[in-house]
This record gives C-alpha cells, sequence and structure tokens, in this order.
C-alpha cells in the first residue's frame, strides 16, 4: 500500500522567505508527527497530532514554525521568514495510534535556506 | 526527561564479522527502546523495539538488540554483517510519561567488502 508523501522533495528559496511543506499520512492513521533532521545532528521532535486532541508543539523551536493538521489527513508544516539555520531535512512520519506503534517515516523535504 | 545516547559516530566492520552499534538511554520511568535504520535520502525504517518481556528482542533482517537495565543500554547487534547493511541507525526511548521519541544522533554503520 501507499506509504507516507512528503512533497516537494527539494525546496530552495532565499532567506526571508516563507515555506509551506506537505505531508499525506497513511490512511487511517491517527498520529502523524513532523522532525528536523540537521546534518550530523539527529532527529529534532518538532510536533505531534493524535486524532482529535490538541497537538503537542512542545519542540516547534520558535514562533516561525507552525503546523496543522486536517482531521485525520494531510498535515502542513509552515516556516515564516526563513533563516539559513532552518536548512534540514523535514520528516514526516504516522503511525496507527501512536504510543509504541513503529513509525512510518516519509523520505522528507530537503530545505535549501540561500 | 527522557534521553538516548549513542556514543558512536560512526562503526566500521568487515563483511561476515559481528556487529554493535551503541546505545544507552536515560528515563525516570519505564524505557520503551527502538531501532531504525535510514538510508541515504530516505525516511528511517523501524527495525525493532523493546517493550517488556525478554531482554533480547529479534527484529528485521537478522538485527538483535539486548536490553539491559542495569547497565540502561540497548545495543544493537548482528552475528554476521552484509555489506548492505551500511548505513545510518538511530536509537530512539520513550519514557512511559511521554508520548513522543527521543531520537539519538545517529551512527553510520559501514561494512566494507
Amino acid at each position: 500500500g501507499a506509504g507516507v508523501s512528503q512533497s516537494p522533495s527539494n525546496k530552495v528559496t532565499e532567506k526571508g522567505k516563507d515555506v509551506e511543506l506537505r505531508c499525506d499520512p497513511i490512511s487511517g492513521h491517527t498520529a502523524l508527527y513532523w522532525y528536523r533532521q540537521r546534518l550530523g545532528q539527529g532527529l529534532e521532535f518538532l510536533i505531534y497530532f493524535q486524532g482529535n486532541s490538541a497537538p503537542d508543539k512542545s519542540g516547534l523551536p520558535s514562533d516561525r514554525f507552525s503546523a496543522e493538521r486536517t482531521g485525520e489527513s494531510v498535515s502542513t508544516l509552515t516556516i515564516q521568514r526563513t533563516q539559513q539555520e532552518d536548512s534540514a531535512v523535514y520528516l514526516c512520519a504516522s503511525n496507527p495510534q501512536g504510543g509504541n506503534q513503529p513509525q512510518h517515516f516519509g523520505d522528507g523535504t530537503r530545505l535549501s535556506i540561500l | 526527561a527522557q534521553s538516548v545516547a549513542q556514543p558512536e559516530d560512526q562503526v566500521n566492520v568487515a563483511e561476515g564479522n559481528p556487529l554493535t552499534v551503541k546505545c544507552t538511554y536515560s528515563v525516570s520511568g519505564n524505557p520503551y527502546l527502538f531501532w531504525y535504520v535510514q538510508y541515504p535520502n530516505r525516511g528511517l525504517q523501524f527495525l525493532l523495539k523493546y517493550i517488556t518481556g525478554d531482554n533480547l528482542v529479534k527484529g528485521s533482517y537478522g538485527f538483535e538488540a539486548e536490553f539491559n537495565k542495569s547497565q540502561t543500554s540497548f545495543h544493537l547487534k548482528k552475528p554476521s554483517a552484509l555489506v548492505s547493511d551500511s548505513a545510518l541507525y538511530f536509537c530512539a526511548v520513550r519514557d512511559s510519561g511521554y508520548s513522543t521519541l527521543t531520537f539519538g544522533k545517529g551512527t553510520m554503520l559501514l561494512v566494507s567488502p
């Protein structure tokens, strides 16, 4: 079946511009996660959606970062007024109900800020 | 708080030899532990997890990991490495009081022919 799909796969933009990244989770997965992967720094948790509950935004690094999810489907991560330190791979993952179930990852969006 | 450490940035092993990738963790409650693998330009893939029960956990592609509570470790092992095992490996932990995982920085495994 279809896996987690992320778009675009690559995004190059100028400093100060806004960017929007999209994630389509596996159908039926109520839990959705966003991570940031900087070179040599592992994965940083950004935000977690679980069903209709309020999202866990504790990992968002600044108020320039926000994310939305429509029901149990698509999610968008928005970065406003991009900075060079925002350059990274942004990964999305989903699983059926959160908790200890394995997370299924998309291939990420590679964001480069010039 | 929950944290995980992968002390080696890179592990080198010859094909056919056993491999170990180290992971230690820190939690306040009960630990739930995971290993994931990442190939170039791809997302992470789940390998195995420890939730409860037997300390030796078997996973995908012949990998296994041993949970050691006294040493707070969860090292990944494989009896005989393959060149195709070369990839970036991540250990992750979830404390019983948390809803999300904390990942280590990753260890690059290089298997030479």
